[in-house]
């Protein structure tokens, strides 16, 4: 069965750090891209990051480019993204989503509150 | 960036009728590569986004055929010939033809 899922979120004060974790299970996960999509509460979906099946090719939205970085580790069929100088506007729901050009597959998704 | 608008925001349907939700691009939508990268998502209340549609028309496993995805360049339509109850949430476009990614604002489903 074709899963993905999400792990990680929490309550962070603004300024801190938190890394999300997306492990996969049931498809070749090194053969895929994968994106990390996020919605504020009662919002619409917005783009985060996207990094290719080797990891080579890295894009971020610029909203968060710069705090946040993208990575994963094909041995263990998990995608991470780790989160820096959070602002309250990062305050979402954080979905990991597979495949480069369709989003086939999505996870349950974590929330990160960012909140004095 | 390319800016994707979708019409209309909301649509009250009656159960049984079609409906049809459009999706326009600042840009085209063709890759180099040939294809359109341009998809559909459902998302049903309190659950994560699904896909319906990639690369404008193909329906993905287990989608119903009631669901259909049109048209090329910067203008694409979904359409659903017959309303059912579960088709109510919110629906998504998406194009992933050139970074950043960048959805639409969504159009809520409801039924009249």
């Amino acid at each position: 069965q074709v899963q993905l899922v999400e792990s990680g979120g929490g309550v962070v004060q603004p300024g801190g750090s938190l890394r999300l974790s997306c492990a996969a299970s049931g498809f070749t996960f090194s053969n895929y891209g994968m994106h990390w999509v996020r919605q504020a509460p009662a919002k619409g979906l917005e783009w985060v990051a996207f990094i290719r099946y080797d990891g080579i090719s890295i894009y971020y939205a610029d909203s968060v480019k710069g705090r946040f970085h993208i990575s994963r580790d094909n041995s263990k069929n998990t995608l991470y993204l780790q989160m820096n100088s959070l602002r309250t506007e990062d305050t979402a729901v954080y979905y990991c989503a597979k495949g480069a050009y369709a989003f086939d597959i999505w996870g349950q998704g974590t929330m990160v509150t960012v909140s004095s | 960036d390319i800016v994707v608008t979708q019409t209309p925001l909301s649509s009250p349907v009656t159960l049984g009728q079609p409906a049809s939700i459009s999706c326009r691009s600042s840009q085209s939508l063709v890759h180099s590569d040939g294809n359109t990268y341009l998809s559909w998502l459902q998302q049903r209340p309190g659950q994560p986004p699904r896909l319906l549609i990639y690369k404008i028309s193909y329906r993905f496993s287990g989608v119903p055929d009631r669901f259909r995805g049109s048209g090329a360049g910067t203008d694409f339509t979904l359409k659903i010939s017959r309303v059912e109850a579960e088709d109510v949430g919110v629906y998504y476009c998406v194009q992933a033809t050139q970074f950043p990614v960048t959805f639409g604002q969504g159009t809520k489903l409801e039924i009249k």
